[in-house]
């Protein structure tokens, strides 16, 4: 089946600092990846949706400047959390898109972001 | 549509027993639907999903129920086991590439 492959799984930093999550799609290539982020016991948000080779497309209200996404080939897509502070701690996941393959929405294993 | 869980539903099964986790959905234009399960600290796992032209769809042990009148999607899980303890998301699409989570469900297996 289709795997993505996210890392690190948890990463501790301080505040102020950036902060590079990496999400490769392993069998398969993505056009499109999307990055959510989930706070404790709450849902998954969509973040943005990351395109090969374009901009990432935003949803509202969430900072491009801040949360920085790269996907420069078919099957890596980065997302660099900048300046970051205590109030982006959370859990950082990312998707592919496999609905072809019969699988749906395939998603990496998370990133735990601690700010400190 | 969109949502934001600020409680996580609960539901506790004994073993063995079955389950149902609903879930309800406020876009009519959405086409297609899946469940995940979540354990903690992992990202969502595929479960099973289903098209709009469905309102039934089995796998192993799971089933989908889906009600396009009411826009109401239920998983049913049969002969539980201690493993399916999890946190359990509803999931949709309307036709564009952007997947909108529901809130969840926790499911606790009572040995």
């Amino acid at each position: 089946g289709a795997v993505v492959s996210q890392h690190p799984s948890w990463v501790i930093c301080k505040s102020g600092t950036s902060v590079k999550i990496e999400c490769r799609s392993l069998d398969f290539q993505a056009t499109t990846m999307f990055w959510y982020r989930q706070f404790p016991k709450q849902s998954l948000m969509l973040m943005a949706t990351s395109n090969e080779g374009s901009k990432a497309t935003y949803e509202q209200g969430v900072e491009k400047d801040k949360f920085l996404i790269n996907h420069a080939s078919l099957t890596l897509s980065t997302l660099t959390v900048t300046s970051a502070h205590p109030e982006d701690s959370s859990f950082y996941i990312c998707s592919a898109d496999t609905r072809q393959g019969n699988y749906g929405y395939t998603f990496g294993s998370g990133t735990r972001l601690t700010v400190v | 549509g969109e949502s934001v869980g600020l409680h996580l539903p609960t539901l506790s099964v004994q073993e063995g027993d079955n389950s149902i986790i609903n879930c309800a959905y406020s876009n009519s234009a959405s086409d297609y639907f899946i469940w995940y399960k979540q354990e903690s600290g992992k990202g969502p796992q595929f479960i099973i999903d289903i098209r709009s032209n469905m309102d039934k769809r089995q796998g192993q042990r799971v089933t989908v129920l889906l009600n396009k009148t009411v826009k109401h999607l239920s998983l049913q899980i049969a002969a539980t086991q201690p493993g399916d303890s999890a946190v359990y998301f509803c999931a949709e699409n309307n036709g564009n590439e952007k997947l909108t989570f529901g809130t969840g469900t926790r499911l606790t297996i009572i040995p």
